[in-house]
């Protein structure tokens, strides 16, 4: 299994400003996600980080706005920049581990 | 990736057994079938997986016909604390390199 903790939990911003998100694993993983989860809507996958390699940003992200950092197997950022109140959403960080994949408890952005 | 598709919604009582099911037509051959349930400010968490026939663990039961075309989760006993979104998924297992595509998913309220 694995245990997934995110900095900060939620936070507030202004427009314009940036927010780095922290994701921590209690073990080392490959395979690492971060994902959005707009208010009552479902998961959709923003990219993927492998250790190693250059985050795979999935249609409609682009790394400009959501650059990320996978330095090691157990830790990555995820990086909101120039947000708007649209990026207003709880973002995830997921990794797979022993075949099933693990999900952090979110960070909960709100953007004025 | 298979599509999915499963109610928006479903209610039901404390003590009941609940069952969810789940359309996947086009499941691949490698595909497994599986089950998160996500409470409010939490990530989804995993609750069950199988490939075919039935799989029963200590929270759920997961049947799935020969054709695979389709799966039902079984939620024995409900209580109100199962009040949740359940997502059914197709996929490599564990998710694979492309990690889980998310539905809309079942919105589960359990009454008194």
């Amino acid at each position: 299994s694995a245990v997934i903790s995110q900095k900060p939990s939620r936070d507030i911003c202004q427009r314009g400003t940036s927010l780095t998100i922290q994701c921590q694993v209690d073990s080392q993983v490959t395979m690492m996600f971060w994902y959005r989860q707009q208010p009552g809507q479902s998961l959709t996958l923003i990219a993927t980080a492998n250790q190693g390699s250059e985050a795979t940003y999935e249609s409609g992200f682009v790394i400009d706005k959501f650059p990320i950092s996978r330095p090691n197997l157990t830790f990555s950022t995820l990086t909101v920049s120039n947000m708007s109140p649209e990026d207003s959403s709880i973002y995830l960080c997921s990794v797979v581990s022993d075949n099933e994949q693990f999900f952090g408890p979110g960070t909960r952005l709100t953007v004025l | 990736l298979a599509k999915t598709t499963q109610p928006i919604s479903m209610d039901s009582y404390e003590g009941q057994e609940v069952n969810i099911t789940c359309s996947h037509n086009n499941i691949a051959t490698n595909d497994y079938i599986t089950w998160y349930q996500q409470f409010p400010s939490q990530g989804p968490r995993f609750i069950i997986q199988g490939y075919k026939t039935k799989v029963t663990n200590e929270v759920a039961s997961l049947f799935i016909p020969a054709d695979r075309k389709s799966s039902t989760l079984s939620l024995p006993r409900v209580s109100l604390s199962d009040t949740a979104v359940y997502y059914c998924l197709v996929g490599a297992l564990g998710g694979g390199a492309d990690g889980l595509t998310f539905g809309k998913g079942t919105h589960l309220i359990i009454q008194p």
